[in-house]
């Protein structure tokens, strides 16, 4: 079974930085590109961040570029989110979430979510 | 980017009616790269339909997809109590970003 837990949020004054993690357990984690997907409160889905399977590419929405960093690790099956200059509007919960196809792409459903993280900027 | 606009915001329907929901794209999606998720309040989204029309592992077969270019939609043909949620498109046919749309809430009328 496919699982992925996220860790890492908490409440940070604005500027602040945090890094957010996503453990994997139950597929084979360096055959999937993975995701990160945030969501404010009452709001919709926002696509942020995705890493390809050997971690050689990695792509940012712009409201997010220069300030997060996602990288992976296939030894640990671990994902991460560094968050630097953290604003008001980044508080949302991120979820990471797993490609669906074992190409390694990015370019993919996403077919299995963790519960999620909450991340909350605020002084 | 491809901006991602569903229809209506919300749907108030009884179980047992039919549901279609409209994802109108801003841009032609490439080979049809457009998926369905459900999310229930306090959950993490899922995995329904993609590839436009393929059903994800376990989905009921009263889901279905549709649609090509810059014009999809979900149905759901008869609305189970547990099919009351909200429903996201995204598509993943460009380079990233791989966009959502708003989403649609299907609530009990």
């Amino acid at each position: 079974e496919v699982q992925l837990l996220e860790s890492g949020g908490g409440l940070v004054q604005p500027g602040g930085s945090l890094r957010l993690s996503c453990a994997a357990s139950g597929f084979t984690f360096n055959s999937y590109g993975m995701t990160w997907v945030r969501q404010a409160p009452g709001k919709g889905l926002e696509w942020v961040s995705a890493i390809n399977s050997d971690g050689g590419y990695t792509y940012y929405a712009d409201s997010v570029k220069g300030r997060f960093t996602i990288s992976r690790d296939n030894s640990q099956n671990t994902l991460d989110l560094r968050i630097t200059s953290l604003r008001a509007e980044d508080t949302a919960v991120y979820y990471c979430a797993k490609g669906a196809l074992g190409s390694g792409y990015v370019r993919t459903a996403l077919d299995s979510w963790g519960q999620g993280t909450l991340v909350t900027v605020s002084s | 980017e491809i901006v991602l606009t569903q229809s209506p915001g919300t749907l108030s329907l009884s179980p047992g009616e039919r549901a279609s929901l409209s994802c109108r794209a801003s841009q032609s999606v490439s080979s049809s790269y457009l998926a369905w998720y459900q999310q229930k309040p306090g959950q993490a989204p899922r995995l329904l339909i993609y590839g436009a029309s393929s059903r994800a592992t376990g989905i009921p077969d009263r889901f279905s997809g549709s649609g090509s270019g810059t014009d999809f939609s979900l149905t759901i043909s008869r609305l189970e109590p547990e099919d009351f949620a909200v429903y996201y498109c995204q598509q993943y046919g460009s380079s990233p970003p791989l966009t959502f749309g708003g989403g649609t809430k299907v609530e009990i009328k």
